[in-house]
């Protein structure tokens, strides 16, 4: 109940395509599903994030779409670019409480 | 600025010691958070503090140690109790109140030689 399970476990897109990536998960006391990014040797960063009252939410080539009957949601980058490689997490918490992470999703951008 | 800082970046233990690692944040930040990542694989929560003096274990607390005496410090503890320590470590930390992602820092890399 407490997992967000996430897929593809790797990507690979050509440059300019649209990159992907999908969760799901069960526990609908969820409130916050952030999307982080990871740059090979550096902490993982904040890039967008959601609540389940919207189902879209957008910033610049990065979109959520939020689907709460089927308890899914994905993120899909816009025009990919080579600086775009790297590993992406989606996670989802509820209020305050630590936030569970998926497994992981490894981007690669091919010029 | 505000951030997290952890530190050393990198760190080599012999078999057998015991090491800490650091993690500061100046951000206000009420809860914080220790992950482990081994090469490839996701993040797995090693421990966890949403207030000064107290703390919670994770789901790989064995071999682990850590203290929260201040609101602004979290340091680890590998102990020589964990068996296969060599992993990137990773601090993080919340507003506890409200919503609202992690502020990760830019991690430790620890390796057993």
């Amino acid at each position: 109940q407490q997992q967000v399970k996430q897929s593809p476990q790797s990507l690979i897109v050509q440059k300019g395509g649209i990159s992907i990536i999908n969760c799901a998960y069960e526990n609908t006391a969820f409130d916050y599903f952030p999307w982080y990014q990871q740059f090979p040797g550096k902490g993982p960063a904040l890039l967008i994030a959601i609540r389940p009252d919207v189902s879209e939410k957008k910033e610049g080539r990065f979109t959520i779409s939020f689907n709460k009957s089927a308890k899914q949601f994905s993120l899909h980058i816009m025009d990919s670019q080579p600086g775009d490689s790297a590993t992406y997490f989606c996670a989802a918490s509820i209020g305050a409480s630590k936030i569970i992470f998926g497994s992981g999703t490894r981007l690669s951008i091919r010029p | 600025d505000g951030g997290i800082t952890q530190s050393p970046k990198y760190l080599f233990r012999k078999e057998g010691q015991n090491v800490t690692l650091s993690c500061e944040q100046n951000l206000n930040h009420d809860a914080m958070y220790w992950y482990r990542q081994d090469p490839g694989q996701g993040l797995r929560l090693i421990y966890y503090s949403q207030i000064v003096n107290d703390f919670q274990k994770g789901d790989i607390a064995e071999g682990y140690s850590v203290s929260r005496e201040k609101k602004e410090s979290f340091p680890l503890t590998v102990t020589s109790a964990q068996k296969n320590p060599t992993a990137f470590y990773l601090c993080a930390s919340r507003m506890d109140r409200g919503q609202g992602g992690y502020t990760f820092g830019s991690g430790t890399r620890l390796t057993v030689v």
